[in-house]
């Protein structure tokens, strides 16, 4: 498997464009997640999707991200309209979940969003 | 969210130093405690994934140990090499909430050569 694949790896937008960061999990992998990076808080947790439903929506920073896996092997993330504080490096990860010693996360190689 | 938490935030040492740093997680329903390394310009990479009470991992020079009892697990490295040099990260899944996991703040690690 290729892994977890990120797309695109950097993306340069205008303040108030949309952006969307998409993410295929590995296959077989029955949980995703999608993280931030900043400066501030690490690494920060946006929402978490198990078998395709969105499980915790809570570290959405507010109403203008939104998130979609409409099936196990795609998800997105959306940013309408972008701002120049959602600039980030943003990582979607995927693990199977079967069991304990299977919550491993693997991680892509992220988006690094700059909005000017 | 569970509350995953490192100590210290950061960390220099001199090449050849022997370290450690900690991370405390709730030992309530506790289910798994992993610890990633990440290396700047990278992504994060699993070191251990840990599951029972006294449990110890060891990969070359960077070993682990954890104490679901009380709450906390440690991450040393020995003779510390300037490659060695990336921010050190624990998390937990929850039990409770479907696995979802949630990762500590880290402990940046800078090995001076």
């Amino acid at each position: 498997d290729a892994g977890v694949i990120q797309s695109p790896r950097h993306e340069v937008t205008e303040m108030g464009q949309e952006v969307t960061l998409r993410c295929k999990p590995i296959s077989g992998h029955n949980s995703l997640f999608w993280y931030r990076q900043t400066m501030m808080r690490g690494l920060e947790l946006l929402i978490y999707f198990n078998n395709n439903v969105p499980i915790d929506d809570s570290g959405m920073p507010e109403d203008r991200f939104s998130a979609k896996m409409p099936n196990a092997s795609f998800s997105t993330l959306k940013i309408q309209p972008s701002e120049p504080r959602d600039s980030a490096v943003y990582f979607c990860a995927s693990s199977s979940g079967q069991g304990p010693r299977d919550t491993e996360a693997f991680f892509g190689q992220g988006t690094r969003l700059t909005v000017v | 969210i569970l509350n995953v938490e490192q100590s210290p935030q950061s960390l220099h040492v001199q090449e050849g130093d022997s370290t450690n740093f900690t991370c405390s997680f709730p030992s309530s329903n506790f289910y798994a405690l992993h610890w990633y390394r990440w290396e700047t310009a990278k992504s994060p990479e699993a070191l251990f994934v840990m599951t029972l009470n006294g449990d110890e991992k060891k990969k070359g020079r960077i070993s682990a140990t954890l104490n679901t009892k009380e709450g906390y697990s440690y991450l040393y490295i020995k003779g510390s090499q300037p490659e060695d040099s990336a921010t050190y990260l624990c998390a937990s899944p929850s039990l409770n909430a479907g696995n979802m996991l949630t990762f500590g703040g880290g402990t940046r690690l800078m090995v001076k050569p």
